[in-house]
Formats: C-alpha cells, sequence, structure tokens
C-alpha cells in the first residue's frame, strides 16, 4: 500500500543550525502538507503546498521556515536557524485531491530535537 | 478556531468493550477525518466521513456525523488490547473559506484498553 516516507525518523541539532526535514508523498497526490506537534499538543498546520508553490501557512510558519519540491518525489521542509521551540515531532502529509474527498495521509513523523 | 474537540480526554475500558469517542467543531466542514495515533509515531488515516453522510462503517469502526450539532462519534466495537492509541478528528476548513485541505486536529481521545 503505498505511504508518504519521511527521513530522519530522529534529528538532534544545536540551536542556531539550519535543519531539513525530507518527505517522500504518495506518488501520484497532488497536495502536500507540513505539520507539527509539540510534545502533548495539538497537531498544528504548518502550510501545504500544491503546484510547485505555497497556497496556504499558518502563522507558525514564519520567515525561518521554507518548504521545496526539488524534484519529483521528495518535499523538504527547511528550518533555517532553529529554536528550542521548534522541537516537536514534524509530520508530512499528502492527499489526491482536497473538498469533498480530500483523505490526507501521513508519514511516520521526523522527531526533531533542538538542544 | 475550527478545531475539533474531542471526548473524553481519556478512556479507559477491557478488551472486548465498545469505545466511543466524541468530537465537536464549530464552522461548516466538507469533510471529517479520524486518526490514530500510537505514542511517539505517525498518524494513520482511518475513516473520511463527508459533510452529506450520517454514518460510515470501516470493519470494528463507526463513524457518525450530524451536522446540525456539528459533532461526530467514532465507535470502537469489540476492542482489543492493540486499539491502545490516541484518536484524533479532524476537520477541513470549508467554513472558514481555508484552501486546499488545511485540517484542523483536536487534542485527541487517549484510549487505553486492557487485556
Amino acid at each position: 500500500e503505498p505511504e508518504v516516507t519521511q527521513t530522519p525518523s530522529h534529528q538532534v541539532t544545536q540551536m542556531g543550525q539550519e535543519v531539513i526535514l525530507r518527505c517522500v508523498p504518495i506518488s501520484n497526490h497532488l497536495y502536500f502538507y507540513w505539520y507539527r506537534q509539540i510534545l502533548g499538543q495539538k497537531v498544528e498546520f504548518l502550510v501545504s503546498f500544491y503546484n510547485n508553490e505555497i497556497s496556504e501557512k499558518s502563522e507558525i510558519f514564519d520567515d525561518q521556515f521554507s518548504v521545496e519540491r526539488p524534484d519529483g518525489s521528495n518535499f523538504t521542509l527547511k528550518i533555517r536557524s532553529t529554536k528550542l521551540e521548534d522541537s516537536a515531532m514534524y509530520f508530512c502529509a499528502s492527499s489526491g485531491m482536497t473538498g469533498v474527498s480530500g483523505e490526507a495521509f501521513f508519514g511516520q513523523g521526523t522527531r526533531l530535537t533542538v538542544v | 478556531s475550527q478545531q475539533g474537540e474531542e471526548d473524553p480526554q481519556a478512556l479507559s475500558i477491557q478488551e472486548g468493550e465498545n469505545a466511543t469517542m466524541n468530537c465537536s467543531y464549530k464552522t461548516s466542514i466538507n469533510n471529517l477525518q479520524w486518526y490514530r495515533q500510537n505514542s511517539g509515531r505517525g498518524l494513520v488515516h482511518l475513516i473520511l466521513i463527508r459533510s452529506n453522510e450520517r454514518e460510515k462503517h470501516s470493519g470494528r469502526l463507526r463513524v457518525t456525523l450530524d451536522t446540525s450539532k456539528k459533532s461526530s462519534s467514532l465507535l470502537i466495537t469489540a476492542s482489543r488490547a492493540a486499539d491502545t492509541a490516541s484518536y484524533f478528528c479532524a476537520t477541513d476548513a470549508f467554513g472558514r473559506g481555508s484552501t486546499l485541505g488545511r485540517l484542523y486536529f483536536g487534542r485527541g481521545t487517549q484510549l487505553t484498553v486492557w487485556p
């Protein structure tokens, strides 16, 4: 069964360093998303991406964040200068369509720990 | 806010019993999705119910949707210890004019099934 895959599963980084989280969405999907979940809190939307551009972003997704789809398969989230409060589980998701039939499928997540 | 909110926050039952979790939301939706998350792991898509549907089944799962009350329920019948996980509802943001499948998650119900 097709699935969204994310790498790495766990990343530890020093405050101020750049990190890139990688995702391979389901191959025929068109819409891509990043969410995060701080430990013990809700899953929060960061950004959606369609047709090679950001379609929506939340207030969390500030200038320190960027996304890219560098080729036909990968979808990346970059955090330019990490802060302690960026420590969270980051989930990539993809869906084939939105609206009425928009099942979104999530990856296993990358646990980011900023020290 | 748009977020779904689940109740109860925690539910503890014996194997074989049924588990019912509820979700309420605030604005119009196109669909509502239920996800499962094992501790520290990814989000597994369980079921999507559309706004024009009232009930949907998938194996031991039964989901209902009452758009007049802006609420949904997830019933797991004949629960097993392996069903122990957090369960989240997620709504789209049709009523807020959000685009392209942004999801709003509740805080989840932690289900514990004792053998």
